[in-house]
Formats: C-alpha cells, structure tokens, sequence
C-alpha cells in the first residue's frame, strides 16, 4: 500500500535554529498538508499546498514557518527560527483530490525537539 | 467557534468485549465526520466516516453513529482485540474544509 514518507523521525535541535522537515508524499497525489501534534494533544492543522502554492494556513502557521515542494517527489517544512514551544510531532499528509477521509494519507509523523 | 471533543481520555475494555469511543462536537454545520486511530509511534490512519445524512455507517468490525440532535458522535469497535490498542480521534469538516480534531481518547485493551 502507498506511504507518505517522512525523515527524520526524531529531530533534535537548538533553539533559534533552523529546521527542515522532509516528506515524500504519495506519488500521483496533488495536494498536500502539515499538522502537528503537541505531545497528549490533539492534532492541530498547519498548512494546505497545491500546484505549488500554499492554499490554506492555519494561526499556527506564521512568518516562521514555510513550506517547499523543491523537487516532483519532496515536500518540506522549514521552522526558520525554532523555538521551545515547537517542540511537537509533525505530520505530513497527501490527498489526490484534496478531500478528506479515506485516501488522506498520513506519514509516521518526525517528533522535533528544542532545547 | 468550532470544536470536536471526546467525553473520556482513556477507555480500558476486555478482549473479545465491545469497545464504544464517544465523540462530541459543536458546529452544527458540519457535514462529514472522521475517525482515526493512531498507534504508538505512527500517523492517524482512516478508519471509517459518516456524512450528516446517514445515522449509522458499518465497517468490517466498526461502526459509527451519527446523533445530530445532540451533536454526538460514537465509534464502536466489536470484539475486541490486541490489535485495536490505540489512541481514536474524531474529526469533523468545518467551514473550510479541513479537519478540526478532538482531543483523543486512549483505547487499552485487557488480556
């Protein structure tokens, strides 16, 4: 069955650095999202893209976050400047039709941890 | 505004018992309803979905029930099993179309 795939797993970083999240989304689907998840919380929307463009953004999503699609398979999420309160779980998921339910694929999440 | 919550954040059950997840949400606009489990160390994964005009959708072992009198949603997972340890969420649609998530509820299951 296809995946969404994400590097790393575990990332661990100083504060005020920057990060990059990768995600290798499933291969004929077009749109694709990042969420997070606060450890024991619920999961919190970020990002929409598609054809190349951010579509939809949450609060969450400010100046330092952004969002690349650098090649046809890889889709990154970069923290410019991370702080504490970053530390999370990031999901990346992909769609082919950009609807929710079955077929909105989820990868195994990278956990991020500032310190 | 919107919200989805769960009324229990752990759920123990029995082997072999019926497991039912309870789900409460807000927005009454809301038109379709998700359920995702989540293992340990892994990505939410579908599990089954409702839309506002059915009150009951049945999977292989899964159920779900819609209440929209009083904003309700239930998961029921029958007979129970190892496999079925997670942490469920529900999610519901809102105004634009992406997912606004409960809080989750742990499911642990007793050999």
């Amino acid at each position: 069955e296809p995946e969404v795939t994400q590097t790393p797993s575990h990332q661990v970083t100083q504060m005020g650095q920057e990060v990059i999240l990768r995600c290798v989304p499933i291969s004929n689907h077009l749109y694709f999202y990042w969420y997070r998840q606060i450890l024991g919380q619920k999961v919190e929307f970020l990002v929409s893209f598609y054809n190349n463009e951010i579509s939809e953004k949450s609060e969450i999503f400010d100046d330092q976050f952004s969002v690349e699609r650098p090649d046809g398979s890889n889709f990154t999420l970069k923290i410019r400047s991370t702080k504490l309160e970053d530390s999370a779980m990031y999901f990346c998921a992909s769609s082919e039709f950009g609807t929710v339910g079955y077929g909105y694929t989820f990868g195994s999440g990278t956990r991020l941890t500032v310190v | 505004g919107e919200s989805v919550g769960l009324h229990l954040p752990t759920l123990s059950v029995q082997e072999g018992d019926n497991s039912i997840i309870n789900c409460a949400y807000s927005n009454s606009a809301s038109d379709y309803f998700i359920w995702y489990k989540q293992e340990s160390g892994k990505g939410p994964q579908f599990i089954i979905d409702i839309r506002s005009n059915m009150d009951k959708r049945q999977g292989q072992r899964v159920t779900v029930l819609l209440n929209k009198t009083v904003k309700h949603l239930s998961l029921q997972i029958a007979a129970t099993q190892p496999g079925d340890s997670a942490v469920y969420f529900c999610a519901e649609t809102g105004s634009n179309y992406q997912l606004i998530w409960g809080a989750g509820t742990k499911l642990i299951i007793k050999p």
